[in-house]
């Protein structure tokens, strides 16, 4: 069966500092990837996917960043944190061709 | 454009009632998938149901069931029964192919809460 993983679980840090999220799928070989943010409110909004290694594709314009190193790892970075980045951050995996996506635990992140 | 509109923000029942709760979506597309997903407080979605825009027919599963018109672009759900194990915030959600084909777009969720 497929699992994914996200570390860390929370996360609180300063204006300014660097982020590094990281997520991992195991069970499955090639999947599509996904990062969302869910801010106050509940709402989720897709940042980043993924659809191979290497391949990033933005949604929406920001201040982090993603990368894919591996087939099953998948890392939100930023190099300068927001207050307005504070939120919970959800990875997501999907087969290639199928339309459900599976989500992780999530990391919830406090910038102060 | 897609979107997503649960009117419900917040609903409360006793134990053992049914509750259903709504979704309305738009979209231009005539093929597009729709999905429910539980956020129980520990955070995690958990995938309930995807419904293609192609096969209205309703379906169940134990106490859940959903119930899907493209007629009124509604995809609601509801619970038989409700358990205090339901209590949690259900998002709706949509997947339509303009775009980059990738997004969930999600509704903002309803939270429901089931008290003894």
């Amino acid at each position: 069966s497929q699992t994914i993983h996200q570390w860390p679980a929370t996360l609180v840090q300063p204006v300014g500092s660097p982020l590094s999220l990281e997520c991992t799928v195991e069970g499955t070989s090639n999947p599509n990837l996904y990062w969302y943010r869910q801010a106050a409110g509940r709402g989720l909004q897709l940042l980043f996917y993924s659809v191979g290694i290497g391949q990033i594709s933005s949604e929406v314009p920001q201040n982090l960043s993603a990368s894919r190193p591996q087939d099953r790892q998948f890392i939100l970075s930023s190099k300068k944190l927001l207050l307005s980045d504070s939120g919970f951050y959800l990875c997501a995996w999907s087969r290639q061709r199928s339309y459900e996506q599976y989500f992780g635990p999530g990391t919830r992140l406090t910038v102060t | 454009a897609q979107k997503v509109t649960q009117a419900q923000t917040e609903i409360s029942v006793v134990e053992k009632e049914d509750v259903t709760l709504d979704c309305v979506y738009e979209t231009r597309d005539t093929t597009y998938y729709l999905f429910w997903y539980k956020q129980p407080p520990s955070g995690e979605l958990v995938f309930l149901i995807r419904r293609n825009s192609f096969d209205e027919q309703n379906e169940i599963s134990g106490r859940y069931s959903w119930n899907f018109q493209k007629s009124t672009s509604s995809f609601n759900f509801t619970i038989t029964a409700s358990q205090v194990v339901d209590s949690a915030v259900y998002f709706c959600a949509l997947r339509a192919f303009s775009n980059s084909g990738y997004a969930l777009n999600f509704g903002k969720g309803t939270s429901l809460l089931v008290t003894p």
